[in-house]
């Protein structure tokens, strides 16, 4: 069965400090990965995806992330954190063989000034 | 401007009074999908529409209805709603899905529903 982890409900992080949201996952072949950030009181936004190649995928507003296929990780990174990025970010995994998007419970991410 | 729209945005309704969300796309978008979200369980997908008049249940589906006659638009229908349907709801689109094919979602603004 398919499933997505983010450990962590809420992680907190000083303005101008790095930032990391973990993911890890769960499918039969090979898999299709994607972040998504939710501001308040808005809709998901794409923020960026894994299909295949490089390991590190960059994305919008200064995100990326790194696919490792051994530690089934898909971990998103920031170099440095802005107070604008405080929010709730969302993992999701499909697994090329099927259709359905399995979505994680969500990262609160607070930055602060 | 290429966008999922919802309406309405926030809704107040009662036990048993038959409702209609409505979602609707401009981008030509093949793959239509209805999530709700609620706190801690993340997003679960109700039903999911992969071109006109196909439709699947997604992983909770009981107590909802959809319909996709035109590829636009893609109504979301409560026919009893109950207070366990109190949440936050999303309409999202996608171009086609396939293997191989792994395009990203747009997802509409939400409709925040109560149901007393």
């Amino acid at each position: 069965a398919q499933s997505v982890a983010q450990p962590e409900d809420q992680v907190n992080v000083a303005e101008g400090n790095p930032l990391t949201v973990k993911c890890t996952y769960s499918v039969s072949g090979n898999p299709y990965l994607f972040w998504y950030v939710q501001y308040p009181n808005r809709g998901l936004q794409f923020l960026l995806k894994y299909i295949t190649g490089d390991n590190l995928v960059k994305g919008s507003y200064g995100f990326e992330a790194e696919f490792n296929k051994s530690q089934t990780s898909f971990h998103l990174k920031k170099p440095s954190a802005l107070v604008s990025d405080s929010a709730l970010y969302f993992c999701a995994v499909r697994a090329d063989s099927n259709y359905q998007l399995i979505w994680g419970a969500g990262t609160k991410l607070i930055i602060k000034p | 401007e290429a966008q999922v729209t919802q309406n309405p945005r926030y809704l107040i309704t009662v036990t048993g009074k038959k409702l209609t969300v409505t979602c609707s796309q401009n981008m030509n978008h093949e793959y239509m999908s209805w999530y709700r979200q609620d706190p801690g369980l993340g997003l679960r997908q109700i039903y999911y529409s992969m071109n006109v008049e196909v439709t699947d249940k997604g992983d909770v589906p009981e107590g909802y209805k959809v319909s996709r006659k035109e590829k636009r638009n893609f109504p979301l229908i409560l026919e009893s709603p109950s207070p366990n349907q109190t949440s936050l709801y999303f309409c999202a689109s996608s171009r086609r899905l396939g293997h191989q094919a792994a395009y990203e979602q747009y997802f509409g603004p939400g409709t925040r529903l109560t149901v007393t």
